[in-house]
């Protein structure tokens, strides 16, 4: 059953502190996308990644890192120096051969404690 | 830059009744399209999207939408909403960009649904 995964559906962030948010896609797709969205204001794009090992940064990157080790898997760490976390963050993928249409994970909910 | 206007946060339509949700969008030449709609708490699914043709795109779950270059809007429609249909909807632009293509979003419109 091919599609997009994410973990954990929520997590809680302590001041000061790094988290990571998992996405992982079974569907051979090349690119991978996270996003940021909060109430009213859609979605924006923090970090994507077109090939294994290879990343730019989106409209949003400030506080964010992302890795892409693996062509399945594009985690997302939302480091201290991200001030306002607290959102829902979603992860995309798209097929190289039509990369315009991206296809989305169930969606992970950060919590500043 | 392209940008995505949905001009209506939140509509009310009665169960059975047809639903009109509209889009424009503002860039220089014929970007692609697409209608994603989110339950509460969930991802983002893909209704349709328009990259060229015909102007009237089907899609899932009974929904259409219209592409008019005059006025620069992707109006999605219904014919007869489903308490089910109750959702937020974002219309969404690409702009194709020799590998770099990126989605911009419209801000959404919540859709209540009455029985």
């Amino acid at each position: 059953d091919g599609g997009i995964t994410q973990s954990p559906k929520y997590l809680f962030r302590k001041e000061g502190q790094n988290v990571t948010l998992s996405c992982e896609q079974n569907l051979n797709h090349d690119a991978m996308y996270w996003y940021r969205q909060d109430p009213g204001q859609g979605l924006r794009l923090i970090y994507y990644s077109q090939i294994v090992n290879d990343f730019q940064k989106g409209d949003i990157a400030e506080g964010y890192s992302v890795s892409r080790e693996k062509k399945e898997s594009f985690p997302l760490t939302v480091t201290s120096a991200q001030k306002n976390p607290t959102a829902f963050y979603l992860c995309a993928s798209s097929d190289f051969r039509e990369q315009e249409t991206q296809y989305f994970g169930p969606g992970t909910r950060l919590l500043v404690l | 830059a392209q940008s995505v206007t949905q001009p209506d946060i939140h509509i009310t339509v009665s169960e059975g009744a047809s639903l009109e949700l509209r889009c424009n969008y503002s860039y220089g030449a014929t970007p692609y399209l697409f209608w994603y709609v989110q339950s509460p708490g969930q991802g983002l699914q893909l209704l349709l999207k328009y990259f060229s043709g015909d102007t009237l795109v089907q899609g899932i779950k009974g929904f259409e939408a219209e592409f008019k270059r005059s006025q620069s809007s992707f109006n999605l429609r219904k014919p007869s909403v489903h308490w089910s249909d109750a959702a937020e909807y974002f219309c969404a632009v690409v702009v194709v960009n020799f590998g770099n293509e990126k989605l911009t979003f419209g801000t959404g419109t919540r859709l209540t649904i009455i029985p």
